[in-house]
């Protein structure tokens, strides 16, 4: 089956930089996504790597190694109201599964 | 407003109980999700729609069946409630899946509480 896999937690200090791995396995897959979502709060989108190599938005960057099977999402000048859990999950498609989301990282931000 | 809403927010239900999620999305899409979210396991894919006439099962669809009563609505049944079933659930929409960006917008989650 499909499976991703992510650290279920990590804490960071304001102002730092932290990295969120994923590492799935899956026999092919067309891209692959982070979400945040705040406690009591609704997924909301926050990147997409549909091919290899680093996307940047702003202070957070996504990258993708296909050959690795591996992604991370690196945010950077971390905020308190990035305390968040963050989620990363793999399109296989139009059918079967369609989506798989890892089980999520949630990153605690102290002052 | 919000773009994807859903009802109710929070339900409390008994076991053998027949409960209707409903979700409505004002954003124009014609791909609907719902998801269950456990502690820990991530979200979960039960049912999705590509249009009126589509429908697919995700990976948990067992126990569930939806109904898509039109573009903009998109509703999730439990025929007979188990305890099991208590979680977070969410609707989600997206324009076009597998575009340059594959994002969805989520509704903001219906708490279901299974006795």
């Amino acid at each position: 089956g499909q499976s991703l896999e992510q650290p279920s937690e990590v804490t960071a200090v304001e102002g730092a930089i932290v990295q969120i791995n994923c590492t799935y396995q899956t026999s092919g897959f067309y891209g692959l996504s982070w979400y945040q979502q705040h406690d009591g709060g609704a997924p909301t989108f926050l990147s997409y790597n549909a091919l290899d190599g680093l996307e940047e938005t702003g202070r957070f960057s996504s990258f993708l190694s296909r050959s690795d099977s591996y992604g991370y999402l690196l945010l950077q000048e971390l905020q308190m109201k990035d305390s968040a859990s963050y989620f990363c999950a793999v399109y296989l498609g139009n059918y079967g599964q369609n989506f798989v989301f890892g089980p999520g990282t949630r990153l605690s931000v102290l002052p | 407003d919000a773009d994807v809403t859903q009802t109710p927010r929070n339900r409390i239900t008994k076991t053998g109980k027949r409960i209707m999620l409903e979700c409505s999305q004002t954003k124009g899409h014609d791909r609907m999700y719902w998801y269950r979210q456990d502690p820990g396991l991530g979200l979960r894919l039960i049912y999705y729609s590509f249009d009126v006439k589509d429908i697919n099962k995700g990976e948990i669809s067992d126990g569930y069946s939806v109904s898509r009563q039109a573009q903009a609505k998109f509703s999730l049944s439990l025929e007979s409630a188990i305890p099991n079933q208590t979680a977070l659930y969410f609707c989600a929409t997206s324009a076009v899946a597998g575009g340059p960006y594959n994002e969805q917008f989520f509704g903001p989650g219906t708490r279901l509480t299974v006795l």
